[in-house]
Formats: C-alpha cells, sequence, structure tokens
C-alpha cells in the first residue's frame, strides 16, 4: 500500500514568517511529487512539482525533495493571509501507471 | 488555454438513483483522471485514461461505477443505484504525459438524501 504521510497540522504562523510543510512517502520507486493548495469548497491547485533531488524555488516557494530519507517538504517565504489553505502532498508512481497518492493534507493559517 | 471543465458542478439526488458526471480536459492532455475526495481526506484515485484506453481502475471502484472516454477527448463517470456513502467531491485531473503535473477541474459535488 503505498502512503503518503503528511504532518498533521494545523499550523498557524505570522504573516511574513515561513511556513514549513513537511510529507515523508513508503514507494522507494516514487519518482515526481506534487503540492497542491485547496482552499475550502475548492479543488486542489498545483503549487509545486519535483522529481529530482535538492531544492526548487518558485517565487515564495520552496520544494524540497530526499529521495534516499524519502521525504518532502514545501516551504512558503513571506507567508500572506492568502496563503491560508490546506497544502495536499501527493507522490506519483514509478512504474508506467500515472496515478497519484495523496496525503491528507495540512491546514495552514496565516495571521494578520 | 482553458482548464479542465467539469459538469455539473453540483448533483443532489436520492439513494438509488443514478448519476452521470462529464469532465472536458485541457486540449491536448491525452491523460485523463478521476478522483473522488471526501471531507478531511486527500483525493483518492478512481481511474485513468490515456486517449480512450481506460488503463487502471481502483479496487475503490465497485462495479457501480463506470468511466468512458469514447473519443479520448471528454469522459464521463457514470455512478448506479447511489449509496449514502457516495457523497462526495469527484474530480476530474489531466496531463499531458505521465508523470507530469495533473491539473485539476472544479469538481462536481455529490450529495446523496
Amino acid at each position: 500500500q503505498k502512503e503518503v504521510e503528511q504532518n498533521s497540522g494545523p499550523l498557524s504562523v505570522p504573516e511574513g514568517a515561513i511556513a514549513s510543510l513537511n510529507c515523508t512517502y513508503s514507494d522507494r520507486g516514487s519518482q515526481s511529487f506534487f503540492w497542491y493548495r485547496q482552499y475550502s469548497g475548492k479543488s486542489p491547485e498545483l503549487i509545486m512539482f519535483i522529481y529530482s533531488n535538492g531544492d526548487k524555488e518558485d517565487g515564495r516557494f520552496t520544494a524540497q525533495l530526499n529521495k534516499a530519507s524519502q521525504y518532502v517538504s514545501l516551504l512558503i517565504r513571506d507567508s500572506q493571509p492568502s496563503d491560508s489553505a490546506t497544502y495536499l502532498c501527493a507522490g506519483g508512481e514509478g512504474s508506467t501507471l500515472g496515478r497519484l497518492y495523496f496525503g491528507r493534507g495540512t491546514q495552514l493559517t496565516v495571521w494578520p | 488555454d482553458t482548464g479542465v471543465s467539469q459538469n455539473p458542478r453540483h448533483k443532489i439526488t436520492k439513494r438509488g438513483q443514478n448519476v452521470t458526471f462529464r469532465c472536458d480536459p485541457i486540449s491536448e492532455h491525452n491523460r485523463l483522471y478521476w478522483y473522488r475526495q471526501t471531507l478531511g481526506q486527500g483525493p483518492e484515485f478512481l481511474t485513468y485514461f490515456q486517449n480512450e484506453a481506460q488503463l487502471e481502475k481502483s479496487r475503490l471502484l465497485s462495479d457501480r461505477f463506470s468511466a468512458e472516454r469514447p473519443k479520448g477527448s471528454f469522459s464521463t463517470l457514470e455512478i448506479q443505484r447511489t449509496e449514502q456513502g457516495d457523497s462526495a467531491m469527484y474530480l476530474c485531473a489531466s496531463s499531458f504525459a505521465q508523470n507530469q503535473p495533473q491539473h485539476f477541474g472544479d469538481g462536481t459535488r455529490l450529495s446523496i438524501l
């Protein structure tokens, strides 16, 4: 059973702080990892994806992947109240299949 | 570039009725996925298509569920004899290729009375 585990949260940070979201995955064959943001009652919106070990930066977001530790993280710098949402971590299978395995999500609140 | 489109946005039906949802993927995306999400959970995979071929079905997908993508463009998901436990958000996503980012539609929220 392939699983993705996310830190339980909820996570609350002040505006302007760095929010750190973490997840671990069970399938060593997973090749790709995705972070989605989901506002209440809305569908998931892709934020970042990462395929290689190391860091990948896009604006205020940095995704980090450590395949040896089977660990993925998302850092949000200069957090804004509009970042308040549930963040979903997902792993893609390493085979020819394409399904994503999602964690349960971490709820982030950024307070002014 | 239009996004993934799902219809209807909301569906309320009585237990035992059949329902059908439609998904139009992003053009040129040959992969189309269906997921189901309940409150407090991440999306769970149901099935996916590459062009018109249905390549995988989850064990979650009972024989009351059927999905089609007849011409490799839009897809439909039908649930027959709906049950209370079918109440969920049904999400469709598409991607250009395997392991490429999947982009989700707005979802169809199903409520069973």
